[in-house]
């Protein structure tokens, strides 16, 4: 098993383009996450998903969209990327609706807005 | 609200020193899940342990150790002899019914030969 993969690892991109990060994930699971790590802030929800066809903002969800067409992938979208949205981005995935579910990460996209 | 504080923001110590890691959350839900999380150089984020509000045991695995009390709302974790691996940043989170995942700012630990 891969676990949790992310793609690409690395970006640059310019104001105002846009992109689409892609997480993919093999271990059957039902909720899926992204997050952004920024220094001293430790990791911020941006959007999840508690299944195909399901999304839901979490506590920094502006300016990013997301889908999940597919169980196994969760997609995360900047329209028109802004300087404030370099970042480290991480994909997450856990196994259910419990609360207790452990997630379990990818290995992180650093993403550089100029 | 939910809160995680890990108020050491860098740890330095010398290889085979021990060293402890302070994590204090903060809910009013009576059920709830502690975590931590370890952020090598690498960059991944790789699982530690979970534990939930019920169960107030500590915990050890090999050289790492986690000693949770109600009572002061801490979950702190130890590491044994610790080695040069042991390098990393270090994150505690809280999950409660309901809420997202809340991590601290973490701790980073450098171990130093």
């Amino acid at each position: 098993n891969a676990g949790v993969t992310q793609t690409p690892k690395f970006r640059v991109l310019k104001t105002g383009q846009s992109m689409t990060l892609l997480c993919a994930q093999d271990m059957n699971h039902e909720y899926m996450y992204w997050y952004r790590q920024d220094p001293g802030m430790g990791l911020r929800l941006i959007h999840y998903s508690v299944g195909e066809g399901t999304t839901a903002k979490g506590e920094v969800p502006d300016g990013y969209n997301v889908s999940r067409l597919k169980k196994q992938n969760f997609l995360l979208g900047l329209e028109s990327a802004a300087p404030s949205q370099t970042s480290v981005y991480f994909c997450a995935s856990s196994l259910g609706t419990s609360n207790q579910e452990t997630q379990y990460f990818g290995p992180g996209t650093r993403l550089l807005v100029l | 609200a939910q809160k995680v504080t890990q108020a050491q923001t860098e740890i330095s110590v010398v290889e085979k020193e021990d060293v402890t890691l302070d994590c204090v959350y903060e809910t009013r839900d009576t059920t709830y899940y502690l975590f931590w999380y370890k952020q090598p150089p690498s960059g991944e984020l790789v699982f530690l342990i979970r534990r939930n509000s019920f169960d107030e045991q500590n915990e050890i695995s090999g050289r790492y150790s986690w000693n949770f009390q109600k009572s002061t709302s801490s979950f702190n974790f130890t590491i044994t002899a610790s080695q040069v691996v042991d390098s990393a940043v270090y994150f505690c989170a809280l999950k409660t019914l309901g809420d997202d995942m809340r991590f601290g700012a973490g701790t980073r630990l450098t171990v130093k030969p």
